[in-house]
């Protein structure tokens, strides 16, 4: 199974909502990682974990939450969202640091609209 | 990623062998050159990666220039399925544990 799993594959909510996407592998990849991507734009990091803790926040605003709850399991917290927060959410994970000469798997993403 | 550069577009023909230019002028000895593409609607997808030396795999072939100045992505023989955004993307040392995407070349296959 070299999958990445993401769910849902929409999600349409309020800004007063709160939501969660959900991503899984079950590869034993040990890093996992949330990209945000807007239109014709290339996929911006916005979390890495390294062994389901948080090892990079790229400076993210508080209203996305990530957890890492297993090492199979990686999921990203939405409360009071803005309508440019709407965009494609990629999770990815790796056997071990991206940048490093290793295989990242991409999930097909979460396609959010704020409304 | 202001370091590495790659042509906005590129085009093809169908059939007929693609190479993809990347220039990353600063990369250090240990940096890894690897490559991304991602095609409409989906997720980017591995493509390969290297060092120093000329990579093969089922995909893609990836020219090294000696100096590691500089790298060429080939595919082969181009199909309409390869249309799609090339990234290039070296393993700079000081960002770490991560990957960042440039913009990429966008790349048409026509029939």
């Amino acid at each position: 199974d070299t999958e990445v799993t993401q769910t849902p594959k929409h999600l349409v909510m309020g800004m007063t909502n709160k939501k969660s996407l959900k991503c899984e592998q079950h590869m034993g990849h040990r890093a996992m990682y949330w990209y945000k991507q807007k239109a014709k734009k290339p996929p911006e990091l916005m979390f890495v974990y390294s062994y389901e803790k948080l090892s990079i926040n790229e400076s993210v605003p508080s209203r996305f939450s990530p957890e890492c709850p297993n090492s199979s399991l990686l999921n990203l917290h939405l409360h009071a969202l803005q309508p440019e927060d709407s965009a494609l959410y990629l999770c990815a994970s790796s056997l071990q640091g991206q940048g490093r000469g290793t295989e990242a798997f991409f999930g097909q993403g979460t396609r959010l609209t704020v409304v | 990623d202001a370091k590495t550069t790659q042509p906005n577009s590129m085009e093809s023909n169908e059939e007929e062998p693609v190479h993809l230019p990347c220039n990353h002028s600063t990369i250090s000895g240990t940096d890894y050159i690897h490559w991304y593409r991602q095609l409409p609607s989906q997720g980017p997808e591995y493509v390969i990666h290297g060092l120093t030396s000329n990579v093969n795999n089922r995909m893609a072939s990836l020219a090294i220039a000696e100096d590691r100045k500089s790298s060429t992505l080939i595919l082969h023989r181009a199909t309409l399925r390869d249309a799609a955004v090339y990234y290039c993307i070296p393993g700079y040392e000081e960002y770490g544990n991560k990957l960042v995407f440039g913009a990429g070349t966008i790349l048409r296959v026509k029939s």
